[in-house]
């Protein structure tokens, strides 16, 4: 069965540090792939999203995401967060057939003065 | 273009009522899915359509729920009776033709049963 794992439940970081979430998925051949962000009380905006070719993808509001098939992962990774980044964060896997859609648990990301 | 739409933003209701959901997918979306995100459970899948027709609604918790799509823009997510362990946000997305399988989110609906 397909599955989207996110093994960070909570992550709390400083204010200018860098930051990387950890999503790995398990599916026989490569997926879409999607990060969200959800900011508190709000729907689920994209972040980047990664279909093919490089496989680091560039993202909205200065994250990036690296695709690696040895691994199955899709780890999202930002050099410098902002207090605004603080949010919850969803990986997702969309199949090519029947736009099955799987999100992770997501990712509660903290950040300190 | 307005993005999806979902109305009403928050419902107050009492255990045993009726309650309706509504969302209006981008238009030119033909995949429309309705999901249910609890802080247990998480983001749930609880049915899609595409082009308006239902094609898998094996999310759907019980036949308490259901869910139309009358036309291409508009679609209905009824709990009927409702309970309190229904209470959630309640997101719609939609699909634009093509396939890419990027999901544009609504605002959510966030529902509370007394």
């Amino acid at each position: 069965a397909q599955s989207v794992t996110q093994p960070d439940i909570h992550i709390t970081v400083s204010e200018g540090a860098s930051l990387e979430l950890r999503c790995n998925y398990s599916y026989g051949a490569t997926p879409y792939l999607f990060w969200y962000v959800q900011s508190p009380g709000q729907g689920l905006q994209l972040l980047l999203k990664y279909f093919s070719g490089d496989t680091l993808v560039q993202g909205i509001k200065g994250f990036e995401a690296e695709f690696k098939r040895s691994q199955s992962s899709f780890n999202l990774r930002k050099p410098s967060v902002h207090w605004s980044d603080a949010a919850e964060y969803f990986c997702a896997v969309g199949l090519y057939t029947g736009n099955q859609f799987y999100f992770g648990t997501g990712t509660s990301l903290t950040v300190i003065p | 273009d307005a993005g999806v739409i979902q109305s009403p933003r928050h419902e107050v209701t009492e255990m045993g009522q009726e309650v309706t959901l509504r969302c209006k997918p981008i238009s030119g979306h033909d995949y429309l899915f309705w999901y249910r995100q609890t802080m247990m459970r998480g983001l749930e899948l609880l049915i899609y359509f595409n082009n308006n027709v239902p094609i898998d609604d094996s999310g759907m918790p019980e036949d308490r729920f259901s869910a139309k799509m009358p036309n291409a823009s508009f679609s209905t997510l009824k709990i009927q009776p409702s309970e309190p362990r229904d209470s959630a946000v309640y997101f719609c997305a939609s699909i634009p033709t093509g396939g890419s399988n990027e999901q544009f989110f609504g605002p959510g609906t966030r529902l509370t049963v007394l």
